[in-house]
């Protein structure tokens, strides 16, 4: 079964540095989408790209993080500078469908540990 | 923000045994979702409900919406240690497409 590929699987970094994570999404899948998952939290939509476009970045800490998909397949999510409480898990997911999350299940990936020091 | 909550937080039962969690959510919906995480993987989605449904099963997996109460519940029939994750529920919000998820419920499978 296909499947959406991270990484690194684990980084750590000292804060006021710069972190950067890639994702590869499903082949042929249209909407990539990056959220973080804090510890015994469920996981917050950060960005959601339909192909190369963003169409929801409303919780993206802009002064800090960017995302980019550039050929729409492939995609990275940024920090800079990182902060201690941006230690979190950054999962990536893609799914099949247009138009919005809600009627296409979501194909998540293994995720980005990341632990700021 | 988190729109669904489930219940209970943690839940703990013998090999065999069924499990039920629940989820209760706040606004109008499209449809929701179900998903597990098995501890520091990705979440694997389970099951979606459309919201003119009442019930669904997917093998040992039974789920239930009730729109009137803003709720839903996941039954796991016969459960068995590898269904030791946590579970979560996710919607899309009133007119909004974000799909929103809860806290979880971890559950633990003893043998």
């Amino acid at each position: 079964e296909a499947e959406v590929a991270q990484s690194p699987r684990y980084k750590i970094t000292e804060k006021s540095q710069a972190v950067a994570f890639w994702c590869d999404p499903i082949s042929g899948h249209a909407t990539l989408y990056w959220y973080r998952q804090i510890l015994g939290q469920g996981p917050e939509l950060l960005v959601q790209f339909q192909d190369e476009s963003v169409v929801d970045d409303s919780q993206l800490p802009k002064d800090r993080f960017s995302a980019e998909r550039l050929k729409g397949v492939d995609s990275t999510l940024k920090i800079q500078p990182a902060e201690l409480g941006d230690s979190a898990m950054y999962l990536c997911a893609s799914s099949l469908g247009y138009g919005g999350q809600g009627n296409s299940p979501l194909h998540f990936g293994n995720g980005t540990r990341l632990t700021v020091t | 923000s988190q729109q669904g909550e489930e219940d209970p937080q943690a839940l703990s039962i013998q090999e065999g045994e069924n499990a039920t969690m629940n989820c209760s959510y706040k606004t109008s919906i499209n449809n929701l979702q179900w998903y597990r995480q098995n501890s520091g993987r990705g979440l694997v989605h389970l099951i979606l409900i459309r919201s003119n449904e009442r019930e669904k099963h997917s093998g040992r997996l039974r789920v239930t919406l009730d729109t009137s109460k803003k709720s839903s519940s996941l039954l796991i029939t016969a459960s068995r240690a590898a269904d030791t994750a946590s579970y979560f529920c996710a919607q899309t919000q009133g007119g909004s497409e974000k799909l929103v998820f809860g806290k979880g419920t971890k559950l633990t499978v003893n043998p």
